[in-house]
């Protein structure tokens, strides 16, 4: 079965530093890798995607993510976080051929911006 | 934005009567998910459905039923509400071919089983 881990529930960081949310994943194939990210209040809003290729995808609003399959990894980054970026951020992953395409997700990182 | 609705978007039940929730898309996706969010558990599947009138079951599906009875409408139901089931359930659908999937959500429901 897979499963996502997203080691850090909470992450504080200041405004204009850099930013890394950890994901690891666990699948046996070459997964579906996703980011997604949830304002207070909102529902969730695809960032960045890795189906296959180049292992460095970017996303919207300035994200990139880095797939590193002997680390199990897909770690989200951020060169110069905005307050606008305070948020939930979740990690999933899925399969082309699992029943129903389903997405696993992992438990989320929750995002603080200090001025 | 994906054309995915959900209502209502806020409920107060309480425990023991049974609840419908709608999902309504626009755009003619075939599968479409219900997912439950949990504080420390990110989202979780309860069932999910991949046509009309074909459904399963996903990872937290005890205490819920699902039907489709047109391509449009994934309807979630608790039979009997519990507190347990107090949560924030989000509608998806997997986009079409080209995009594999990728999944976009509707807005939520927030449900308080009192």
């Amino acid at each position: 079965a897979q499963s996502v881990t997203q080691p850090d529930i909470h992450i504080t960081v200041s405004e204009g530093a850099s930013l890394e949310l950890r994901c690891n994943y666990s699948y046996g194939a070459t997964p579906y890798l996703f980011w997604y990210v949830q304002s207070p209040g909102q529902g969730l809003q695809l960032l960045l995607k890795y189906f296959s290729g180049d292992t460095l995808v970017q996303g919207i609003k300035g994200f990139e993510a880095e797939f590193k399959r002997s680390q199990s990894s897909f770690n989200l980054r951020k060169p110069s976080v905005h307050w606008s970026d305070a948020a939930e951020y979740f990690c999933a992953v899925g399969a082309d051929n699992n029943a129903g395409n389903m997405l696993t997700f992992g438990g989320g990182t929750r995002l603080m911006v200090k001025p | 934005d994906a054309g995915i609705t959900q209502s209502p978007r806020h409920k107060v039940t309480e425990t023991g009567t049974p609840v419908t929730l709608r999902c309504h898309q626009t755009e003619n996706h075939r599968y479409m998910y219900w997912y439950r969010q949990d504080p420390g558990h990110g989202l979780r599947l309860i069932h999910y459905s991949y046509g009309v009138k074909d459904t399963d079951k996903g990872e937290v599906s005890d205490g819920y039923s699902v039907s489709r009875s047109k391509t449009e409408d994934f309807l979630l139901t608790l039979e009997s509400a519990t507190s347990s089931q107090t949560s924030v359930y989000f509608c998806a659908i997997r986009a079409l071919a080209g995009r594999l999937n990728e999944q976009f959500f509707g807005p939520g429901t927030r449900l308080t089983v009192l």
